[in-house]
């Protein structure tokens, strides 16, 4: 059983830039999520992909986005970029559904904004 | 508005004695715990959860207890062992809907001296 993977591991941006980021689910898992944890904080969910719908989001701006392919994989998805945005993102997986409270978490790939 | 809460920033314990997270919230609404375990430069790992209508929930070393009436969960880790060192994440779900995000606490650093 294959977990979850991302790409890239580490990228370095500079303000205004934009960046796409991949994660491959767990084999079988269908709900991707991402998060965002800054230095010193936990991870904050930006927003949930069920069956390739955007299926609830967290208190981040329009200019974070995200796809779900028909295969379950994600990519997120930064216009514009901010010094702020400069963070570990992590995607986890998950079988969805209410019985299937369990996330599995990708190694993260880390963003630097200069 | 931070829902959840782990008050204690590091732990320190020594090898073989017991080591005791703890994590307070104040939604009602959330009706699964989980906690996870995070290495430098790794993702973090799932460890162990309980639903929000049990007290206690066993897995080898890893013990979890819910106080509902306090709002209150802790992770006990017995024996310690110096490769559970690692920084440990609370986590809550809430219930309701299809959207299950996690929210997560800032994490506490545990240490476990040989």
């Amino acid at each position: 059983e294959t977990g979850v993977t991302q790409s890239p591991t580490h990228l370095i941006k500079t303000r205004g830039q934009q960046v796409t980021l991949r994660c491959s689910s767990q084999s079988g898992h269908n709900t991707v999520s991402w998060y965002q944890q800054a230095l010193g904080q936990g991870p904050q969910f930006i927003f949930q992909y069920y069956r390739e719908e955007e299926n609830g989001r967290g208190n981040f701006p329009p200019r974070f986005s995200g796809l779900q392919f028909p295969n379950y994989s994600s990519e997120l998805n930064v216009n514009a970029l901010e010094l702020d945005d400069s963070a570990l993102y992590l995607c986890a997986s998950s079988l969805g559904g209410a019985d299937q409270e369990t996330q599995y978490f990708g190694p993260g790939t880390r963003l630097l904004v200069l | 508005d931070q829902q959840v809460k782990q008050n204690s920033p590091s732990l320190s314990v020594q090898e073989g004695r017991i080591s005791i997270l703890n994590c307070d919230y104040t939604n009602s609404m959330f009706d699964y715990f989980l906690w996870y375990k995070k290495y430098p430069a790794e993702g973090p790992t799932f460890l162990i959860s309980i639903s929000s209508i049990k007290d206690k929930n066993e897995d080898g070393r890893f013990t979890v207890f819910l106080n509902k009436s306090a709002k209150h969960l802790s992770l006990h880790i017995v024996p310690s062992q110096p490769g559970d060192s690692a920084v440990y994440f609370c986590a809550a779900r809430r219930g309701g809907g299809s959207n299950y995000k996690l929210t997560f606490g800032k994490g506490t650093l545990l240490t476990v001296n040989p």
